[in-house]
């Protein structure tokens, strides 16, 4: 059971958007930014997002992230067969005195 | 290029000890707090510690704590994971990280223990 928690899963059709949602609680995400890593199958995790809704140069503008009390969302929009991986969210958090990772949310495209 | 990459991984006996090592280039190594995250086979990322820029501070998954051990030689630009009285919920790919940070990840080493 993550500390942080995202639905399993999620999917859309090519151009639609989606939205990946996190939920934590005031020791994590209610008082850290996130970051979301995004990992293709068979590949290491890329950096998508971070401190909340900062993109890293190379990463799409139809990609944003967001934060609203303890939860946090990754939106992407225009969605292309690319998209297609696992999405992670994590931050610290205080009460573990440690990093949490959300269980991951699995993009299908239909 | 940024790059980190992973080493040391391998095939080891539940109870046994593993040395991991990350060698980073193409960044000053010394700003960054470092990490390091597992993955086991077909599930999601855990992390596992990280140690602050000057090895100050280290902090570790419960799971881990008193087992493994986190370090690094800013004059290497290395880090390292001493793992100790290895059990086989251990078994993963081990990435070195620097999380929130625009660093890519390496490829990542894997470590199995099993008999």
């Amino acid at each position: 059971q993550s500390v942080l928690t995202q639905t399993p899963s999620a999917s859309g059709t090519p151009g639609q958007r989606v939205t990946i949602s996190c939920s934590g609680s005031s020791s994590n995400i209610g008082t850290h930014s996130v970051n979301w890593y995004q990992q293709p199958p068979g590949t290491a995790p890329k950096l998508l997002i971070y401190s909340n809704n900062q993109r890293p140069s190379g990463v799409p503008d139809r990609v944003s992230g967001s934060k609203s009390g303890t939860s946090a969302s990754l939106v992407i929009s225009g969605l292309q067969s690319e998209d297609e991986a696992e999405y992670y969210c994590t931050t610290w958090d205080d009460s573990l005195s440690g990093w949490v990772f959300g269980g991951g949310t699995k993009l299908t495209l239909l | 290029e940024v790059q980190l990459v992973e080493s040391g991984g391998n095939l080891v006996q539940p109870g046994g000890s593993l040395r991991l090592s990350c060698a980073a280039s193409g960044l000053i190594f010394s700003n960054y707090w470092m990490h390091w995250v597992r993955q086991a086979p077909g599930k999601g990322l855990e992390w596992v510690a990280n140690i602050k820029q000057d090895g100050s501070e280290k902090y570790y998954v419960d799971s881990v704590k008193g087992r493994f051990t986190i370090s690094r030689d800013n004059t290497k630009n290395s880090l390292y994971l001493q793992m100790n009285s290895l059990r086989a919920e251990d078994t993963a790919v081990y990435y070195c990280a620097s999380l929130g940070q625009i660093v890519p990840w390496g490829q990542g080493t894997l470590v199995i223990v099993s008999s």
